[in-house]
């Protein structure tokens, strides 16, 4: 089925571990976000990328990275995971950077750090 | 900054009724575009429905159907004939137009059908 595909589904990390979070989309979209997802707080944007080749901060960047690796996938790390990065993580794609375009999101990742 | 304000965490609606959630928004943008997102427990992001602000009419998709009054900044949703498979979070979500088409969410509202 034609989608976002998010890897793992569920990750347990201990303090300080890092860890890459995947996506891959198969319907030739040229835009890809991260989010994270918090009680309370609705989802916020961490990083996305406009378009192959360039990435941009998001709402709340600090202690991530990505990589835009190709047009298909958008990657997220974690470099030195903190109990505050516990949250629910989605990947998303739009079709272009500009136009009135809803997004079409994975089924996310539920990160915890202990 | 835009904002996207979402005042009940929690509503519950009985099988077959009406209910309606609430949204406004803070811009000073005149051109924009409002959506809204159901999230039910599988955690996947459906889009529901979407609306343009250049557009007067209000958009309609099936059971749902938004109220969208501009110079209130207020994006309501109404679920008509509610059904068992409409509870689930939902998120309202704001886009400004004419640059990067960045979502900005909502804290969501909660809705549980009771048969």
């Amino acid at each position: 089925n034609a989608g976002v595909t998010q890897t793992p589904k569920f990750q347990v990390l201990k303090t300080g571990q890092s860890m890459t979070l995947q996506c891959a989309q198969d319907m030739n979209h040229n835009s890809m976000y991260w989010y994270r997802q918090d009680p309370g707080m609705g989802l916020r944007l961490i990083y996305y990328s406009a378009s192959e080749g360039t990435t941009d901060k998001g709402e709340v960047p600090n202690g991530y990275n990505v990589s835009r690796l190709n047009k298909r996938e958008f990657s997220l790390r974690l470099e030195s995971a903190a109990p505050s990065q516990t949250s629910v993580y989605f990947c998303a794609s739009a079709p272009n950077w500009r136009g009135p375009y809803g997004y079409t999101f994975g089924s996310g990742t539920r990160l915890t750090v202990v | 900054a835009q904002t996207v304000t979402q005042s009940q965490p929690e509503m519950s609606v009985q099988e077959a009724e009406t209910v309606t959630l609430s949204c406004t928004y803070d811009t000073s943008e005149s051109d924009y575009y409002l959506f809204w997102y159901k999230q039910p427990p599988s955690r996947q992001m459906i889009l529901v429905i979407r609306q343009e602000a250049y557009k007067q009419q209000n958009a309609t998709e099936n059971r749902f159907s938004v109220n969208f009054q501009k110079a209130a900044k207020s994006f309501s949703l109404k679920i008509s004939d509610s059904q068992l498979g409409d509870a689930a979070m939902y998120f309202c979500a704001y886009m400004r137009g004419g640059a990067t088409n960045k979502l900005i969410f909502g804290t969501g509202t909660l809705l549980a059908v009771q048969p």
